[in-house]
């Protein structure tokens, strides 16, 4: 059973673009989490997602970020017109049921870098 | 707003040792608390999750006790060795299952 996979591991976005970050839960999975690791700092929660529903996003910025789990594939972080102050490590997390009751599986995050 | 800190933020201790992390949480009202390691660059690995209703989890040679009134968990390492050098992170769960993290401890056993 292949863990939560993220892909890039690496990104490299100059300011301006486009940054989608792609999550594949663990198989069986219908809880996504995901969080951001800003440097030197600690992980903050951004958004929890089950299929094709946004269940809280208190930690989503207001502007330029958005977060989809669609039906069928992957979950997607899209962040549109990245500024520098997006570069950090972006981590997804999936459990089977309710994430207060179980376990969250962490991927190995994608690395974004903005120039 | 549920705050985590962790103390200390940083620990050197020789092989063979045995340590104890700590985590303190603001809001006692949490679902669970889960301790996480992260190595250099890579993701974080799940320890160990405490229920709510529970008091300690073991796992090999670790334990994590949680007291709810206090406000504080504890990770106890035992017969520390060099492959447990790594950031310790505690996290506390939400009611809707999102993890409100500590800073975390960094770790780092010397031989």
């Amino acid at each position: 059973n292949a863990g939560v996979m993220q892909n890039p591991r690496h990104l490299v976005r100059r300011r301006g673009q486009e940054a989608r970050l792609r999550c594949s839960p663990m198989k069986g999975h219908s809880h996504v989490y995901w969080y951001r690791q800003l440097p030197e700092e600690g992980l903050k929660f951004m958004v929890y997602l089950q299929k094709e529903n946004i269940i809280d996003e208190s930690g989503m910025p207001k502007e330029r970020f958005s977060a989809e789990f669609p039906k069928e594939g992957p979950s997607i972080l899209r962040i549109q017109q990245v500024v520098r102050g997006d570069s950090a490590a972006y981590f997804c997390a999936s459990s089977q049921g309710q994430g207060m009751e179980e376990t969250q599986y962490f991927g190995p995050g994608t690395r974004l870098l903005v120039l | 707003k549920q705050e985590v800190t962790q103390i200390p933020a940083a620990l050197s201790v020789p092989e063979g040792e045995n340590l104890v992390l700590n985590c303190s949480f603001t809001d006692s009202a949490i679902y669970n608390l889960q301790w996480f390691r992260q190595d250099p660059g890579k993701g974080l690995t799940s320890l160990l999750l405490i229920q709510s209703s529970q008091r300690e989890q073991t796992s090999g040679r670790l334990n994590a006790s949680l007291d709810k009134s206090s406000g504080r968990s504890t990770l106890y390492i035992a017969a520390s060795q060099p492959g447990d050098s790594a950031t310790y992170l505690c996290a506390a769960s939400s009611n809707t299952g999102k993890l409100i993290f500590g800073q975390g401890t960094t770790l780092q056993v010397k031989p």
